[in-house]
């Protein structure tokens, strides 16, 4: 257990829908980071947010967004769900802000899009 | 993009012999960090290990190994005397503290 921690588990929805995922870092971790794992992209790194404030930015789309709130926990907002969204998608935290630091995952919520 | 290649996309071994995992990636950066990160069965994600690019330095912990060449842009991983519980996907990854790009991930299955 990394103690970072993801809900909800499972979501399914409709396409054109809106969903929001949320995350909660290990205690004393300011970072959080956004990560999204589909067979067709594989891999890809989202968004960072250190403390509340945007650090980096990845392959993030325009329907996404995310935000750290002041009690570190995160979201991610999902808008105008495509099937293509369909996706794992995990958070991670770390102590520092860079995105190089050891990143600790959470197990992952796992998107349908219907 | 400057992108991560893993050519091996799934490996199959019997238990107790070594395997590597191979990891090339690109970059135009004099500052990089690579990483190694393990995807059990389970769906985690469990971080491995962390180089730098000014630390060519080999690493060996316990039975895994890590192999970092800057003159091929390569960050190759050695699982010593596999078991089946190395049985999961393997990531590599880069990034400059921009960005980071993994590879497509490489299945490695230990068979009793």
């Amino acid at each position: 257990d990394s103690g970072v921690t993801q809900t909800p588990k499972h979501l399914i929805t409709a396409t054109g829908q809106r969903v929001t995922l949320r995350c909660s870092p290990r205690s004393g971790d300011l970072s959080v980071y956004w990560y999204q794992q589909s067979l067709d992209q594989g891999l890809q790194f989202l968004i960072q947010y250190y403390n509340g404030e945007e650090r980096a930015k990845g392959n993030i789309l325009e329907r996404f967004s995310a935000q750290q709130f002041p009690d570190l926990h995160s979201e991610l907002n999902l808008s105008s769900l495509e099937l293509g969204d369909s996706a794992l998608y995990f958070c991670a935290s770390s102590v520092g802000g860079r995105l190089y630091n050891e990143q600790f995952f959470g197990p992952g919520t796992r998107l349908t899009v219907l | 993009a400057q992108k991560v290649t893993q050519a091996q996309t799934e490996i199959s071994v019997v238990e107790k012999e070594d395997v590597t995992l191979d990891c090339v990636y690109e970059t135009r950066d004099t500052t990089y960090y690579l990483f190694w990160y393990k995807q059990p069965p389970s769906g985690e994600l469990v971080f491995l290990i962390r180089r730098n690019s000014f630390d060519e330095q080999n690493e060996i912990s316990g039975r895994y190994s890590w192999n970092f060449q800057k003159s091929t842009s390569s960050f190759n991983f050695t699982i010593t005397a596999s078991q089946v519980v190395d049985s999961a996907v393997y990531f590599c990854a880069r990034t400059n503290n921009n960005d980071m790009r993994f590879g497509a991930g490489t299945r490695l299955t230990v068979k009793p």
